[in-house]
């Protein structure tokens, strides 16, 4: 099946645990996202990587470190976990055709992150 | 700072009507608008983009307008089926941004037999 899948579906950690979250995609685009959806459903990006490379950075902690190994894959890494990072965690791709052409997102299933 | 606007309350309908769905942005030029269907526990899943030279783009049951005198765009369901019942979130992107999207919170639609 094509599709962004992205691993694990539920995390339930810790405070202060350092966590990672894995997605692939087998689409051929060459851009990727991660976005979180806070408890309110607002979807809000938080990295984007085209071709390996990272285009976009929002304001986020540095306790969340992304990875891209190649363009099919881009991870997601948390240090030292707080409460308030529990959210869902969804990872996306799209193509680009350059710098944003509107093209839609596919979006893998979330990872509800939970931190006690 | 920009912001997109949808109806936070549900919109309840009958089976077999049309559900419009409102999305208002303030300090923002988008070049498109993309809306999103999601489902609860599963990621949104693209249904329609629409660009800003473009009053209007359909697609099977599905209508959506762009207006950006009014900075508005209505998604519009026809003939609606109870398996339309989901959250819809509208989207918006410019050139230069490297196909980011920036979401609204979305719309819950509920479709009664």
């Amino acid at each position: 099946d094509t599709a962004v899948s992205q691993t694990p579906k539920y995390l339930v950690t810790q405070m202060g645990n350092d966590k990672s979250i894995k997605c692939e995609q087998n689409l051929g685009h060459d851009t990727m996202y991660w976005y979180k959806q806070d408890s309110k459903k607002f979807l809000k990006i938080m990295f984007s990587y085209n071709n390996k490379e990272l285009i976009i950075n929002e304001t986020v902690p540095n306790r969340f470190s992304p990875k891209s190994p190649d363009k099919a894959h881009l991870n997601l890494h948390i240090n030292s976990l707080e409460l308030g990072d529990s959210a869902v965690y969804f990872c996306a791709s799209s193509s680009s055709m350059g710098q944003g052409a509107g093209y839609g997102y596919t979006f893998g299933s979330g990872t509800r992150l939970t931190v006690v | 700072s920009q912001k997109i606007e949808q109806n936070s309350e549900a919109l309840n309908i009958q089976e077999g009507k049309t559900a419009t769905l409102t999305c208002n942005y303030t300090n923002y030029s988008p070049a498109y608008l993309q809306w999103y269907r999601q489902d609860p526990g599963r990621g949104p899943v693209f249904l329609l983009l629409i660009r800003e030279n473009e009053k209007e783009k359909r697609k099977e049951r599905l209508k959506v307008t762009f207006d950006t005198t009014l900075k508005q765009s209505l998604f519009h369901i026809t003939a609606s089926q109870p398996a339309d019942s989901a959250t819809y979130l509208c989207a918006l992107g410019r050139t230069g941004g490297y196909n980011k999207l920036i979401f609204g919170a979305g719309t819950r639609l509920a479709v009664h037999p």
